[in-house]
């Protein structure tokens, strides 16, 4: 079946406007996961939903970000205000459950903010 | 915070040549996973270890686990060009939601 699914792909926008990415899991999958890489943080933990309990924010950075997974599947992150510092590729994996499954990542955003 | 350090942080080899890679991680864990990155973007499960478990084989992966020194290996036998990527072990700890931490990675290439 088809993987995760990320969009865009490439994302450049201005030092101060607000960027939603979004992420489409694996059908069936209960559990998604956020993270970002960049060159100098490597891959961080960002949030975490699973099933209609309430998500694990504990990697947020800033209260400038945000997600929301509506439905129980598409989710998506939103930057306000965008820095320079958020330039990052955004990753977006998927599990069957809570349990420690492997995750399967989407492709990923590149966001660049000039 | 990175919790898993992989070394070497880069390695070359000649093709058909084993490669072996090895992870380093701080705290107790429920199991410790390897992914594989090309080009920058998606990874890629390889193979996940619990914590109750010493070594796994995946065709041409074996992963080993030593809780007591907090460290993990992936060897690639019989590498070849394709293997070419990034590699990341990631941990999963007891209480935290199953949510991963990677470590920094190994650059791995394998020459024709």
């Amino acid at each position: 079946g088809a993987g995760v699914s990320q969009s865009p792909s490439n994302k450049v926008t201005e030092k101060g406007k607000d960027v939603e990415l979004r992420c489409d899991p694996i059908s069936g999958h209960t559990a998604l996961y956020w993270y970002r890489q960049s060159l100098g943080q490597g891959l961080e933990f960002l949030i975490y939903f699973q099933g209609n309990s309430a998500p694990d924010k504990s990697g947020l950075p800033s209260d400038r970000f945000s997600a929301e997974r509506t439905g129980g599947s598409v989710s998506t992150l939103t930057i306000q205000r965008t820095q320079q510092e958020d330039s990052a590729v955004y990753l977006c994996a998927s599990s069957l459950g809570g349990l420690p499954y492997e995750q399967y990542f989407g492709p990923g955003t590149r966001l660049t903010v000039t | 915070s990175q919790q898993g350090e992989e070394d070497p942080q880069a390695l070359s080899i000649q093709e058909g040549e084993n490669a072996t890679m090895n992870c380093s991680y701080k705290t107790s864990i429920n199991n410790l996973q390897w992914y594989r990155q090309n080009s920058g973007r998606g990874l890629v499960h390889l193979i996940l270890i619990r914590s109750n478990e010493r070594e796994k084989h995946s065709g041409r992966l074996r992963v080993t686990l030593d809780t007591s020194k907090k460290s993990s290996s992936l060897l690639i036998t019989a590498s070849r060009a394709a293997d070419t990527a990034s590699y990341f072990c990631a941990t999963s700890r007891p209480g935290a939601n199953s949510k991963l931490t990677f470590g920094k990675g190994i650059t791995l290439s394998v020459r024709p």
